[in-house]
């Protein structure tokens, strides 16, 4: 059965302090994982795609990466805006997204 | 970019009657739609996916007649709770495929409390 797995679970950061989120999965054929974040009561907003092993997105204080079997997103130097729930989602080329749980990031001042 | 509209926001409601979520795709045309249901710090769970002009196919465990979708055009999709109950409360969201016929792009929310 596809599964994707988001660690950790929840993260509280100092600001400045940088950080990896990560997203394991298991599928049949990937066609694309993305990366987005939620802020409280709002839907998701789109942050990445990566579409094959070895590939790299970067967007401000964001890089996304990809292997065979996971991704990382990585935040360097994080402010208190970055605070989010991150969810990482895959299309195992079912037409749909499978989503994991998400990891709760909190930057404190 | 693409744009998703997700109206309303918030609706509250009386247990045993029915309420009707929108989804609008603003600036492309979407085939296909889905529709999730999120619980307080929890994943998103697909419900069901939406294709224009003809039925909805739903998820296992959710019932299709408790929930139904109506995709009528190339840029609208609706989500209808019938018989709501307290059980149904819940964030729900709408996605939509986006240009190209691929990407998705995530409409708002709607937070469903029933009284």
């Amino acid at each position: 059965e596809d599964q994707v797995t988001q660690s950790p679970e929840a993260l509280r950061l100092q600001e400045g302090e940088s950080s990896s989120l990560n997203c394991s999965y298991t599928v049949s054929g990937l066609r694309g994982l993305f990366w987005y974040r939620q802020d409280p009561g709002k839907g998701p907003e789109f942050l990445f795609t990566l579409y094959s092993a070895g590939e790299e997105k970067e967007k401000e204080r964001l890089k996304a990466t990809l292997t065979k079997k996971e991704s990382f997103l990585h935040i360097t130097a994080p402010k208190p805006e970055d605070s989010a729930t991150y969810l990482c989602a895959v299309d195992d080329n079912t037409d749909k997204l499978i989503f994991g749980t998400g990891t709760r990031l909190q930057v404190f001042p | 970019g693409a744009v998703v509209s997700q109206h309303p926001s918030r609706v509250i409601c009386k247990s045993g009657t029915s309420v009707k979520i929108e989804c609008r795709s603003l600036d492309f045309q979407a085939t296909t739609m889905f529709w999730y249901r999120q619980f307080p710090k929890k994943s998103l769970m697909l419900m069901a996916t939406s294709n224009e002009g003809s039925k909805a196919t739903y998820e296992q465990g959710v019932e299709k007649d408790k929930f139904l979708i109506n995709h009528a055009s190339l840029t609208l999709s609706t989500l209808t709770v019938t018989s709501a109950h307290p059980e149904d409360s819940s964030f729900y969201i709408c996605s939509a495929v986006g240009p190209n016929n691929y990407g998705y792009t995530f409409g708002s929310g709607t937070r469903l409390t029933v009284v």
